[in-house]
């Protein structure tokens, strides 16, 4: 079974309006950290916000916050105020202690903001 | 800001060359780590190192190897390209501070591998 799921292969939203990137995960293990980074077309990755599987508040930065609801093993990405520079691929990533600490990625989603 | 530079970053060379992508971090990580990732594709991890004269292998097979000779320094080998080794290749190093479970890891730019 994948660790990391993005079901959203791409995603269009409009300039200004909030969007949710959508990303579930599977681990036994109670310790874990979740990440999202942000992948222009240029290739880089930009890392924008963690989660640790024991924070008691949702993760927020900026204009980015997760949400994150542990029992159904989910962290959505939200996007507020979507900019036309937010176009890019997404991925969710996982690091648990089965994988040695490792980061697991999912495949990720395409984001197209429209003007 | 993360300081963690990879060059060439494009290379496009023939079959049978031997090629060596650089990465470099500044920032004293003790952490580092090769992913291959196809065009609008997952990251698969290829090699991973955590300090120096330390490397192991990833989850996704690779002909490539690695060197950890300086914290700062990770290259990454490939002693005979084929085409089947075209693909984006991406650095990346984190800090083992507090266990380093929630530290990112800050990635270079990639460098994009064709071979002809």
């Amino acid at each position: 079974a994948q660790k990391i799921t993005q079901t959203q292969p791409g995603m269009f939203v409009q300039e200004k309006e909030a969007v949710t990137l959508d990303c579930t995960y599977d681990t036994s293990d109670p310790s874990y950290g979740l990440f999202w980074y942000k992948q222009p077309s240029s290739g880089e990755m930009i890392f924008l916000i963690y989660q640790g599987s024991y924070d008691q508040q949702n993760a927020t930065e900026g204009r980015y916050s997760l949400n994150f609801q542990k029992a159904r093993k989910s962290a959505n990405l939200v996007i507020s105020a979507s900019q036309l520079g937010d176009s890019a691929m997404y991925f969710c990533a996982m690091r648990d202690n089965n994988a040695g600490n490792m980061l697991t990625f999912g495949g990720g989603t395409r984001l197209m903001v429209k003007p | 800001e993360a300081d963690i530079y990879q060059t060439p970053r494009y290379l496009v060379i023939g079959t049978g060359k031997k090629i060596t992508l650089e990465c470099s971090q500044t920032m004293g990580h003790d952490k580092m780590y090769w992913y291959q990732q196809d065009p609008g594709m997952e990251l698969h991890l290829i090699h991973y190192s955590y300090g120096v004269n330390s490397t192991e292998k990833g989850d996704l097979s690779s002909e490539s190897t690695v060197s950890r000779i300086r914290t700062e320094h990770f290259p990454l080998t490939l002693e005979s390209a084929r085409p089947s080794h075209t693909s984006q290749y991406l650095c990346a190093s984190s800090e083992s501070r507090g266990g380093g479970g929630n530290q990112p890891q800050h990635f270079g730019d990639g460098t994009r591998l064709s071979i002809l």
